[in-house]
């Protein structure tokens, strides 16, 4: 079974304090991505990443960064923050073949205070 | 980004079909799929079509996609209320590994 986890399911934080949301996936994908999740909203891209040290920004790059550092892990990176970014994320991973399902973590629900 | 557009809420009783729908704008996908999320969990994929087809059946869920209009409809026979969850429709990007999601339809099965 594929298996995709967060690091945390619930997050609180406060204003201007930098957070590390991080995901892991167990099986050797190439293609792992972040998005956010508001209701009403749907799911929104935030970045991606197609291998190791590369990444790729989405529709909502803005406030975030990511890193991707070891092909089964990808973090993403609040620098600063704000309370706008309460949210639910989630992260998911494909291999790139032909329907490329993409997997998903269970979300992180991150409230900033 | 694309847009895929769904409606919000859908309410049906136990026993009866369920119809979600959804528009999409990207005449190059490739591939599309529906997506369930339940209460407190990531999204689990339901089931997808090749948009060289018309219709896809799996046990309960019938998928029809109407290329020419850009709608894709999920059927559900027989709903359950272990069938309430959110309902996501998603496009793959042509050649590309992006997927675009509509902002889900939440559906609710009253006993």
């Amino acid at each position: 079974d594929v298996k995709v986890t967060q690091s945390s399911r619930y997050l609180v934080k406060r204003t201007g304090e930098k957070v590390f949301l991080e995901c892991v996936q167990d099986m050797d994908h190439e293609n792992m991505f972040w998005y956010r999740q508001d209701p009403g909203l749907g799911l929104r891209l935030i970045y991606f990443s197609y291998d190791v040290k590369m990444k790729e920004k989405g529709d909502i790059p803005e406030g975030y960064s990511v890193s991707r550092e070891k092909k089964e892990r990808f973090s993403l990176i609040l620098e600063s923050a704000s309370t706008n970014q309460t949210s639910m994320y989630l992260c998911a991973s494909s291999s790139g073949g032909s329907y490329n399902e993409q997997f998903f973590g269970p979300g992180t629900r991150l409230t900033v205070l | 980004g694309e847009d895929v557009e769904q409606s919000l809420f859908l309410s049906v009783r136990e026993g009866d079909s369920s119809v979600i729908n959804c528009t999409y704008t990207d005449s190059s996908s490739t591939y599309l799929y529906w997506y369930k999320q339940e209460p407190g969990a990531g999204l689990q994929l339901l089931t997808y079509i090749f948009s060289n087809m018309d219709m896809k059946q799996d046990q309960r869920l019938t998928v029809l996609l109407n290329k020419k209009d850009k709608h894709l409809s999920l059927r559900i026979a027989d709903t359950q209320t272990g069938d309430s969850a959110i309902y996501f429709c998603a496009e793959r990007e042509y050649n590309f590994n992006k997927f675009y999601f509509g902002s889900g339809t939440k559906l609710n099965v009253k006993p």
